[in-house]
């Protein structure tokens, strides 16, 4: 298994500008999330999915936009990218089994908005 | 959601057993508690979970008193990879909307 992928690695952005973050799971993992994580602190939700055509929002939606139509595929849109959007952005996937439960988490997109 | 509590940063030596603790006084009946390793530049990598009394696994041992209202993540013979920032999160198995707070930055000195 791949895990969970996440791309592109690294963006610059200007100001005003849209785009969308990828994140892909091959575990067949119902729940998916993104989280925002500035330098220094911990992460915060962004939003997350329990399955195909559900999603809600976490602590810090503003800004962002999700969609879940498969359940490997969990991106992430930037409408009109703000320099407060500056961040590294990670992406995760849960499993609950043998009664333990697990998040995997991507590498991360590293994003600056100019 | 509890609310948890940890340290900002700790230090240590390699060879030595670290042991970081987490407060969170108001854990309820159907919570558990997890530990996650965050390496500069990474995501965060599950290391332990537990509900109550100790967990150990090849990583860590997780220490959680009878009340529940804290626990400990114990790490034997630290080295110098261990250096990292360590999440305790405390929610119901399965819950949604699990947040992360800031974590302990635990640096290992040699």
């Amino acid at each position: 298994n791949a895990g969970v992928t996440q791309t592109p690695k690294f963006q610059v952005l200007k100001t005003g500008q849209s785009m969308t973050l990828q994140c892909a799971q091959d575990m067949n993992h119902e729940y998916m999330s993104w989280y925002r994580q500035d330098p220094g602190m911990g992460l915060r939700l962004i939003h997350y999915s329990v399955g195909a055509g559900i999603t809600d929002q976490g602590e810090v939606p503003n800004g962002y936009n999700v969609s879940r139509s498969t359940t490997e595929d969990f991106p992430l849109r930037l409408l009109s990218a703000a320099p407060s959007q500056t961040s590294v952005y990670f992406c995760a996937s849960r499993s609950v089994r043998e009664g333990q439960e697990t998040q995997y988490f991507g590498p991360g997109t590293r994003l600056l908005v100019l | 959601l509890a609310k948890t509590t940890q340290p900002i940063s700790m230090d240590s030596y390699e060879g030595q057993e670290v042991n970081i603790t987490c407060s969170h006084n108001n854990i309820a009946t159907n919570d558990y508690i997890t530990w996650y390793q965050q390496f500069p530049s990474q995501g965060p990598r599950f290391i332990i979970q537990g509900y109550k009394t100790k967990v150990t696994n090849e990583v860590a041992s997780l220490f959680i008193p009878a009340d529940r209202k804290s626990s400990t993540l114990s790490l034997p013979r630290v080295s110098l990879s261990d250096t990292a920032v360590y999440y305790c999160l405390v929610g119901v198995r399965g819950a949604d909307g699990l947040t992360f707070g800031k974590g302990t930055h635990l640096i290992i000195q040699p």
